[in-house]
């Protein structure tokens, strides 16, 4: 079952913030973020283990809530290489197969 | 090599051709996959080999054949294709569970 994950889209002056939810209706082993740019193909950013742990990428961050089944990406002081579609992906056991979200198209304005 | 190399980078073909995309890497991952990707959706996967040996096919039409000649190529042979399976087909490996994806080859349909 896909990952609900919003919003849908958003659009940010460079500097700003933004977060990206995800969540599933199932229990979670992991959860995963990739960002893709518009031609290229999806690039990893980070995944997170059960645990509830938080993890960072630059200014990209992400949490992930257990007992929620939910995670977070954060996007702190955006700047224009951070435009792109961002994506979440979840397993629910530790081989099972990546479950995609339906992505988050960001847009970091000059 | 941190690379995974798709050709071709773009494909036309007819509805009665016979086409192949190659897919290569040699990074030393032991897992692959085929994803099918439409325009603003998220990568859908299609069949995955582990060590060589299909593990997973995702209910893929029979006119999709891929095939794992060694662990660091993987091909997918296209026959009697329909005009609804033009989309961008992503290639990965994987390593520790992150997905290292090709750039994709864009196929069109006619």
């Amino acid at each position: 079952q896909q990952p609900v994950q919003s919003p849908q889209a958003v659009i940010l002056r460079e500097g700003e913030d933004a977060v990206i939810n995800c969540s599933s209706s199932k229990a979670l082993y992991s959860v995963h973020w990739y960002r893709q740019k518009h031609g290229e193909a999806p690039v990893f950013l980070m995944i997170l283990l059960k645990g509830g742990e938080q993890k960072g990428h630059d200014k990209i961050s992400a949490s992930f809530n257990e007992k929620k089944q939910q995670s977070s990406l954060y996007l702190t002081a955006s700047q224009l290489s951070y435009s792109g579609t961002y994506f979440c992906a979840m397993t629910t056991d530790s081989w099972g197969k990546l479950q995609f979200g339906a992505g988050t198209q960001v847009v970091v304005t000059p | 090599d941190t690379e995974v190399t798709q050709t071709p980078k773009h494909l036309v073909m007819g509805m009665t051709n016979k086409k192949s995309l190659k897919c290569e890497q040699h990074m030393g991952h032991r897992a692959m996959y085929w994803y099918k990707q439409k325009a603003k959706k998220p990568p859908e996967l299609m069949f995955v080999y582990s060590y060589e040996k299909l593990s997973i096919n995702e209910s893929v039409p029979s006119r999709f054949s891929p095939e794992c000649p060694n662990s660091s190529l993987l091909n997918l042979h296209l026959h009697a294709l329909q005009p609804e399976d033009s989309a961008l087909y992503l290639c990965a490996s994987s390593q520790e569970r992150k997905l290292f994806f090709g750039s994709g080859t864009q196929l069109s349909v006619l």
